[in-house]
């Protein structure tokens, strides 16, 4: 299953609103996960099941979506919330990631 | 807390030979299964294999099907990965991941990862 990723890249401001879209080849059911990535650091869980919040994670972060098309929402983005962000699909093996969103400053 | 460490990389020839482990703590090993997820410098993420956790079901991706082994010694919390076969495109950092059980919706938890070269 190929997860499309978009946009690859997004410039951004802090305080803005960003919605990150993953797109699956084929039905998934809800069994996306979503990580976020900074440099040098390993990938940290955000949401799975795609829209349920892990623990710790600011409510800022919202997922969305089911079957083939997802989305990832930050409201008021924070300026740790500059990162690459990617989607997962864990409903079938191999087990996919999406291309990832580098969300930088504007 | 939940930790996992990664050892093994290095530098390798094409055609090469190289294994790495995982090394587990924090967290009941033996009821986890394990993942190795691999990221080529500047490049996103590839998951690359699976093992459940008693060791009875692999999988693994289809373009290291065949060369990479992933293995488990939950006598000693450790998980590997035999890389036989190795490409210029295999250079990455080798993450070891672990999931939140069956059904698995995550990754729960990420080592550091460890860089394998393969370079003539």
């Amino acid at each position: 299953i190929q997860l499309t990723q978009s946009p690859s890249f997004l410039s951004a401001s802090v305080g803005d609103r960003v919605t990150i879209t993953c797109r699956a080849s084929l039905g998934i059911s809800s069994y996306l996960a979503w990580y976020q990535q900074k440099p040098g650091k390993a990938p940290k869980l955000l949401i799975y099941v795609a829209s349920t919040l892990q623990s710790g994670v600011p409510s800022r972060f919202s997922g969305s979506g089911s079957g083939t098309e997802f989305t990832l929402t930050i409201n008021t983005l924070q300026p740790e919330d500059f990162a690459t962000y990617y989607c997962q699909q864990l409903n079938i093996y191999p087990l996919t990631f999406g291309g990832g969103t580098k969300v930088e400053i504007k | 807390q939940m930790r996992l460490v990664e050892s093994g990389g290095g530098v390798v020839q094409p055609g090469g030979s190289l294994r790495l482990s995982c090394s587990a703590s924090g967290f009941t090993f033996s009821s986890s299964g394990m993942h190795w997820v691999r990221q080529a410098p500047g490049k996103g993420l590839e998951w690359v294999a699976f093992i459940h956790f008693d060791g009875s079901k692999q999988y693994t991706a289809d373009s290291v099907q065949g060369r990479f082994i992933i293995s488990r010694d939950n006598s000693k919390n450790m998980l590997n990965l035999q890389m036989n076969s190795l490409r210029v495109e295999d250079t990455a950092l080798y993450y070891c991941a672990k999931d939140n059980g069956s059904p698995i919706y995550y990754f729960d938890s990420w080592g550091q990862g460890t860089l394998v070269t393969v370079s003539s």
